[in-house]
C-alpha cells in the first residue's frame, strides 16, 4: 500500500519561498504509471489542486499559482517536493501531496502539513 | 474554470437514515469526470466516487454516485455513524480540477 508523506517548515515569512516535500513510502515513484500531485485546503475555504506531475517530469500547474510554482522529484529518494515563492498570509493552508489516477482523481493522499504564513 | 456549487451546505440527519448530496457544475463536466471525497476532522479527504457513479476500493454499496452534464448526485442510502463528515465533489474533466465547497452531514 502506497503511502505519502508531507514535511515542510510549519511557518514562512511573507514574500519567502515555501517548499514543501512529499516522502513515497511502499512504492516507487519512477513507476510509468506513478502521478504525484500537491493540493492546499486555505482554513475554511475550498480545496485547492496547485499542481500535478508525470512519471517522466512533466508538469501540469493551475494557471492562479503557475507563475510562482514549481514541482520537481528526485527518484533517487522516491519523494517530490514544491516550492511556491513570493508567499502572503492568503497561503496560509494545509497542503497534501496525493497520488494522481490519470486524468485527474486523487486516489491516495498524504496527512497534510499545516503551513502559515506570518512574520 | 468550472465552479461547482454544493448543496445544501449542511445536512442534519440521523443514522439509518437517507442522505441526498448535490453537485452542480457551471458548466458540462467532460466524460461525466466527477468525483467525490470524504473529510472527516483532522484527516485529509478520502476518494469515494469516481467517473461519476464508480466507487473506489473499499467503499461500501450504501453509497452511491449518479448524475451526468452539469448535475450530480451522492446518495448515502443509509447513514452510519462514520459517515457523518464532510463531502466535497471534484471534476476533472477540465483543467484546472476544482472543488466544490463542501456539504457536511452531521447529526
Amino acid at each position: 500500500q502506497l503511502q505519502l508523506q508531507e514535511s515542510g517548515p510549519g511557518l514562512v515569512r511573507p514574500s519567502e519561498t515555501l517548499s514543501l516535500t512529499c516522502a513515497v513510502s511502499g512504492g516507487s515513484i519512477s513507476s510509468d504509471t506513478f502521478y504525484g500531485g500537491w493540493l492546499r485546503q486555505p482554513p475554511g475555504k475550498v480545496l485547492e489542486w496547485i499542481a500535478t506531475m508525470s512519471y517522466s517530469g512533466t508538469t501540469y500547474y493551475n494557471p492562479s499559482l503557475k507563475s510562482r510554482v514549481t514541482m520537481s522529484v528526485d527518484m533517487s529518494k522516491n519523494q517530490f517536493s514544491l516550492k511556491l515563492s513570493s508567499v502572503t498570509a492568503s497561503d496560509t493552508a494545509i497542503y497534501y501531496c496525493a497520488k494522481v489516477q490519470v486524468p485527474g482523481i486523487f486516489d491516495q493522499w498524504g496527512q497534510g502539513t499545516r503551513i502559515t504564513v506570518s512574520s | 474554470e468550472i465552479v461547482l456549487t454544493q448543496s445544501p451546505g449542511t445536512l442534519s440527519l440521523s443514522p439509518g437514515e437517507r442522505a441526498t448530496l448535490s453537485c452542480r457544475a457551471s458548466q458540462s463536466v467532460s466524460n461525466n469526470y466527477l468525483a467525490w471525497y470524504q473529510q472527516k476532522p483532522g484527516q485529509a479527504p478520502r476518494l469515494f466516487i469516481y467517473s461519476a457513479s464508480s466507487r473506489a476500493t473499499g467503499i461500501p454499496d450504501r453509497f452511491g454516485g449518479s448524475g451526468s452534464g452539469t448535475d450530480f448526485t451522492l446518495t448515502i442510502s443509509r447513514l452510519e455513524p462514520e459517515d457523518f463528515a464532510v463531502y466535497y465533489c471534484q471534476q476533472y474533466g477540465k483543467s484546472p480540477v476544482t472543488f466544490g465547497q463542501g456539504t457536511k452531514v452531521e447529526l
